[in-house]
C-alpha cells in the first residue's frame, strides 16, 4: 500500500520566518516519485517541484528548497523569508511504480498561513 | 488559454438531478484525469484516460458515475442521480504523457453542491 502523510494541519508564521512542511511517504516501490504542489485560493493546483527515488540531491530554488531523505521516507519542503503570497494549502503526492496508471496519492495537505 | 480548462466553476444542484462536468486538457496532452476533492482533505483519485481510452476508472465511488473523453481531448464527468455526499471539488489533471515522472497540471476545479 502506498501513503502520504501530513502531520502538520496548519501552520501560521509571521512574515519573513522560514517554515517547514514535512512529509512522510510509504511505499513498497523501489522506484517512486515524489511531487509538491501548492493550492492557493483559487483552487487550480501548481506544480514545484519532483523528485525520482534515485535521486536524493536537495534542492534550492530562490526562496523554496527540498530535502529528500529515503532513509527516513521523507520529503520536506521549507520557504525562507516567507510572504503573504505564500499562504495556500500544500500537497505533497507520490507515485510508485505499482500504482498502474500513474494516479498520484496525495496527502491530506498543510495550510500554511502568512501574517504580515 | 494554455493551461486546463474546467466548467462550470460552480455548480449546484437538487439531490437526484444529473450533472456533467467539462474539462478542456491542455493541447497535445496524452493522459488526462479526474480527481475528487473533499473539504480539507486531498484529492483523491477517481479515472483516468490515454487518448480516448479510459484504461483506470477504480477510484470511481458507483456506477453513477460515469466519464468519457471520446476524441481523445475533452473528457467529460457525470453524476446521475446526485447524492449530497457527492459534493467536492473535482478537479482535472493532464499530462503530456503517461510517464510517471511528468508532472500533472490541473485546473481550477468544479465545486459541485448538491442541495
Amino acid at each position: 500500500a502506498q501513503k502520504v502523510t501530513q502531520a502538520q494541519t496548519e501552520i501560521s508564521v509571521v512574515e519573513k520566518e522560514d517554515v517547514t512542511l514535512d512529509c512522510v511517504y510509504e511505499t513498497r516501490d523501489t522506484t517512486y516519485y515524489l511531487f509538491w504542489y501548492k493550492q492557493p485560493p483559487s483552487g487550480e493546483l501548481v506544480f514545484l517541484i519532483r523528485r525520482n527515488s534515485f535521486d536524493e540531491q536537495n534542492e534550492i530554488s530562490g526562496r523554496y528548497s527540498w530535502n529528500f531523505q529515503k532513509s527516513t521516507s521523507s520529503f520536506n519542503f521549507t520557504i525562507t523569508a516567507s510572504q503573504v503570497v505564500d499562504s495556500a494549502v500544500y500537497f505533497c503526492a507520490l507515485r510508485g511504480e505499482s500504482s498502474g496508471t500513474y494516479k498520484y496519492i496525495f496527502g491530506t495537505g498543510t495550510r500554511l498561513k502568512v501574517l504580515a | 488559454g494554455a493551461g486546463v480548462s474546467q466548467s462550470p466553476r460552480y455548480k449546484v444542484a437538487k439531490r437526484g438531478q444529473d450533472v456533467a462536468l467539462r474539462c478542456d486538457p491542455i493541447s497535445g496532452h496524452v493522459s488526462l484525469f479526474w480527481y475528487q476533492q473533499a473539504l480539507g482533505q486531498g484529492p483523491e483519485f477517481l479515472t483516468y484516460f490515454q487518448n480516448e481510452a479510459q484504461l483506470d476508472k477504480s477510484g470511481l465511488p458507483s456506477d453513477r458515475f460515469f466519464a468519457e473523453r471520446p476524441e481523445g481531448s475533452v473528457s467529460t464527468l457525470k453524476i446521475q442521480r446526485t447524492q449530497q455526499e457527492d459534493s467536492a471539488v473535482y478537479l482535472c489533471a493532464s499530462s503530456l504523457t503517461g510517464g510517471r515522472y511528468q508532472p500533472q497540471h490541473f485546473g481550477d476545479g468544479t465545486r459541485l453542491s448538491i442541495l
